[in-house]
This record gives structure tokens, C-alpha cells and sequence, in this order.
């Protein structure tokens, strides 16, 4: 059964500060997705991570893949307020060798960032 | 292009009444998913579809049917709500090709009393 961990799950930040949100899986998966969710909202892909090394970057936003710990990392830059929101890592399963998995998503890490 | 629409996107049940969800894509995607989101969890799969006419369970499928009739539409039954049903719903779809991610509706917040 594949588990996705984030950590932290609440991150309160100073503008300006940088931070990394962590995202741990149990089983093999080269396919992780990161989508950000704004209170009441619905969920806006960030980044598609595809490979080992991968690495994305949006604005104050990077993504990076490590396929072989498992390991994927969302760094943000400069924090301003308006990237107060929950992030969530999303990891593909594969079942029935299909050519595109389920997703396993991690319990989302609330991020405020504050003045 | 509207992508993924929900209706409808707020209702209160009591236990035990029946309802159905509908999920509309209009980017032609083959795959379709119905989640759901509680406090402090993450989205988890209940069912999903890989194509018209086809459904299978996700992770958490008991209590729910689906059906996907035509290709666009995706539609969630609950045939007797219990007050553990009570989470907001998201449908999601994607092309099925390698790589894309799923673009997901507006949700759907259910109350059961």
C-alpha cells in the first residue's frame, strides 16, 4: 500500500523567510504532483514531476523529485502572503498496469505566511 | 471551455436519503474520479472511471455508486447517506496520457444529518 507523508502539516512563516515543505512515499512511483488548494476552494496544479532529478520552478515556487529516497521537496522563496495556502504532494499508483495511475495524495501542509 | 463543473455545490441530507452527484468535463478526457476531502486529510480516491461505460473502485468506495454513461459526464450516487458521508467531493479528470496531471471541479460541501 503506498503512503504519502508531507511534513510539515502547518507551517507559519515571516515574509521574506524561506522554507521547505517535505513530501515522503513508501512504494516506487516516478510521477509526483503538486497542487495547491485555497480555503474553499478547489485544487490548481502547481508542478508534474516525471523523472528522477526533476526539478520545476514557478515565481517563488521549486519542486524537486528524488526517485530513489522517495523524496520530493516544494522550496519557496521570499514568502509573501499571497502564497498562504495548502499544498499537497500527490504520488501516481499504478494499478492494473494502466497507463495512468491513481493518485495517493499526503494530508496537505497549511501554509500561512505572514507580514 | 468551462473544464470541470460540479452540481451541486452545497446540500443537506438527512440519513438515510438518496442523492447523486454530477460531474461535467467538457476538455474530452477519457478519465474521470470522484474524491473526497475531510478536515485534515488529504483527497482520497472513492471511484474512478478510464473510459465511457467503465468504473472501478478507488479507496474508499463503500456506500457509493458511480456511473459514467457518456464520456463527459460522471455522475456519484449515494443511495442512503450516513453522517460519515458528510466531506466535501471533488471530480476530477484527465486525458489519460502519460504525464498529465487532473484538473479538478469546484466541489461539491455535503452535509448529513
Amino acid at each position: 500500500e503506498l503512503k504519502v507523508e508531507q511534513n510539515p502539516l502547518f507551517l507559519s512563516m515571516q515574509e521574506g523567510k524561506n522554507y521547505t515543505i517535505y513530501c515522503n512515499y513508501s512504494t516506487t512511483s516516478d510521477r509526483l504532483y503538486w497542487y495547491r488548494q485555497d480555503p474553499g476552494k478547489s485544487l490548481e496544479s502547481l508542478f508534474v514531476l516525471l523523472s528522477n532529478g526533476a526539478v520545476k520552478q514557478e515565481g517563488r515556487l521549486m519542486a524537486s523529485l528524488d526517485t530513489k529516497a522517495r523524496l520530493s521537496t516544494l522550496h519557496i522563496t521570499a514568502a509573501v502572503h499571497d502564497l498562504s495556502a495548502t499544498y499537497f504532494c500527490a504520488v501516481d499508483y499504478r494499478v492494473y498496469g494502466g497507463s495512468q495511475g491513481n493518485l495517493i495524495f499526503g494530508k496537505g501542509t497549511k501554509l500561512s505566511v505572514k507580514p | 471551455n468551462a473544464g470541470v463543473t460540479q452540481t451541486p455545490k452545497f446540500r443537506v441530507l438527512k440519513t438515510g436519503q438518496s442523492m447523486t452527484l454530477l460531474c461535467a468535463q467538457d476538455m474530452n478526457h477519457e478519465y474521470m474520479y470522484w474524491y473526497r476531502q475531510d478536515p485534515g486529510m488529504g483527497l482520497r480516491l472513492i471511484h474512478y472511471s478510464v473510459g465511457e461505460g467503465t468504473t472501478a473502485k478507488g479507496e474508499v468506495p463503500d456506500g457509493y455508486n458511480v456511473s459514467r454513461l457518456k464520456k463527459q459526464n460522471f455522475l456519484l450516487g449515494l443511495e442512503s447517506a450516513a453522517p460519515s458521508q458528510t466531506s466535501v467531493y471533488f471530480c476530477a479528470s484527465s486525458s489519460g496520457y502519460n504525464q498529465e496531471t487532473q484538473y479538478f471541479g469546484p466541489g461539491t460541501r455535503l452535509l448529513v444529518l
